[in-house]
């Protein structure tokens, strides 16, 4: 079956610091790839996604990259700011459009 | 735009009683809604997945008796927790989707309800 491994939180970072949280998973097909977003109160929001091999998902300066080699979606950011704070949550679909996700990280900036 | 709700956002219950979460699309036609369930530091299970007018899809594993769900028009679906227990406290999380090609990425999420049984 299909699973998402994440980096398990909390996060917490100084405000311009590098982020790097890691994303890998297992699928018994050719997935797509999301990150999610969710702000306190708030429901989740798509952040970014890829759809094949090689393909970078980019939005809001996060970044992360489709790699099949090493079936992982890493998501990076060069600069946080304080309103990055949030849960995010790495997730896979596959031909069927369920959505499998992973335990989510909650991410903390501080000024 | 595409704003999905859910009340209440928080509910406690005694064990032995029922509770009904709502979720509604704002300002767009879900033809499809679906729930999760998702417990302290693990992910967001899919419980299952509604269309409108027709009955429900549950996952392996998800007792359909005991969680009811009806999707009676394109905005509100709802989720009835029947005989509630101890174990069925969770944070519950609903999602709408605009219609079937648009792709799993049109779902748009609900800011969750958290459950608590007593």
């Amino acid at each position: 079956g299909n699973s998402v491994t994440q980096m398990e939180g909390p996060v917490t970072l100084s405000e311009e610091a590098f982020l790097t949280i890691n994303c890998t998973y297992t699928a018994t097909g050719y997935p797509s790839l999301f990150w999610y977003v969710q702000y306190p109160g708030e429901g989740l929001q798509l952040l970014l996604k890829a759809t094949k091999a090689d393909d970078k998902g980019s939005n809001k300066g996060f970044e992360a990259t489709y790699r099949k080699e090493t079936t992982s979606f890493h998501l990076e950011k060069g600069s946080v700011q304080v309103s990055d704070s949030a849960v995010y949550f790495c997730a896979l679909s596959d031909r069927e459009e369920k959505l499998t996700f992973g335990t989510g990280t909650r991410l903390t900036i501080i000024p | 735009g595409a704003v999905v709700s859910q009340h209440p956002s928080r509910v406690i219950c005694k064990s032995g009683t029922s509770v009904k979460i709502e979720c509604r699309s704002l300002d767009f036609q879900a033809t499809t809604m679906f729930w999760y369930r998702q417990f302290p530091k693990q992910s967001l299970m899919l419980m299952a997945t509604s269309n409108e007018g027709s009955k429900a899809t549950y996952e392996q594993g998800v007792e359909k008796d005991k969680f009811l769900i009806n999707h009676a028009s394109l905005t509100l679906s709802t989720l009835t927790v029947t005989s509630a227990h101890p174990e069925d406290s969770s944070f519950y999380i609903c999602s709408a989707s605009p219609g079937q090609g648009h792709g799993v990425y049109e779902q748009y999420f609900g800011p969750g309800t958290r459950l608590t049984v007593t």
